[in-house]
């Protein structure tokens, strides 16, 4: 069965230093891969997906992704962590259902940015 | 325009009230999902439509009832509902779901957070 697991329920951070956040999926097809984030009070806003055109993904707000299959890894990062980032991050797989797909969602990790 | 909005944004109601969440877009897509999110949790799929039919209703009670009257138009009706149905409900839409939807975004909506008391 897919899954996703992602490494830490919190990471914090200063302000300036390089956020990584982890994603780990298991699929049995060549899988897309997204990451989105959710701000406080609000819903869930895409920041990039691997759709297997390449394997380093940008996405917006300076987030970049790695698509990693011998780790089976689809890590976050960006090199310079903004007080505006903080919030929380889920990954997720997208996995056949039915006729459909469904998005199968990491538990996420919550972002915090230390000034 | 990615923009997903829905009414109310916040919602209280007694265990023995109606009530009606809405859901509107207006990108073309042909997708519309709906979401449950308990706090600190991710979200959990309720229901997709796909080209205006129930494609997907992932056994969820009855006392929600969800209705489609038109590609831009999601609603999810509210009966009898219990103090654990207290969440962020999320609307989202996608492109044309289906077959097609391996590797849609989904575009999501700022959601309705409901207590119910």
């Amino acid at each position: 069965a897919q899954s996703v697991t992602q490494l830490g329920s919190h990471v914090s951070v200063s302000e300036g230093a390089l956020v990584l956040l982890r994603c780990n999926y298991s699929s049995s097809v060549p899988p897309y891969l997204f990451w989105y984030v959710q701000y406080p009070n609000q819903g869930l806003q895409l920041l990039l997906k691997y759709t297997s055109a390449a394997t380093l993904v940008k996405g917006i707000n300076g987030f970049e992704a790695e698509f990693k299959k011998s780790e089976t890894s689809f890590h976050l990062t960006k090199p310079s962590a903004h007080m505006s980032d903080a919030a929380e991050y889920f990954c997720a797989v997208s996995v056949p259902l039915g006729s459909n797909y469904q998005l199968i969602w990491g538990a996420g990790t919550k972002l915090i940015i230390k000034p | 325009d990615t923009e997903v909005t829905q009414t109310p944004k916040h919602l209280v109601m007694g265990m023995t009230n109606k009530k009606s969440l809405k859901c509107e877009q207006h990108m073309g897509h042909r997708a519309m999902y709906w979401y449950k999110q308990k706090a600190k949790k991710p979200p959990e799929l309720m229901f997709v439509y796909s080209y205006e039919k129930l494609s997907i209703n992932e056994s969820v009670p009855s006392r929600f009832s969800p209705e489609c009257p038109n590609s831009s138009l999601l609603n999810l009706h509210l009966h009898a509902l219990q103090p654990e149905d207290s969440a962020l409900y999320l609307c989202a839409s996608s492109q044309s779901g289906g077959l097609a939807g391996y590797s849609e975004t989904q575009y999501f909506g700022p959601g309705t957070r409901l207590l119910v008391l």
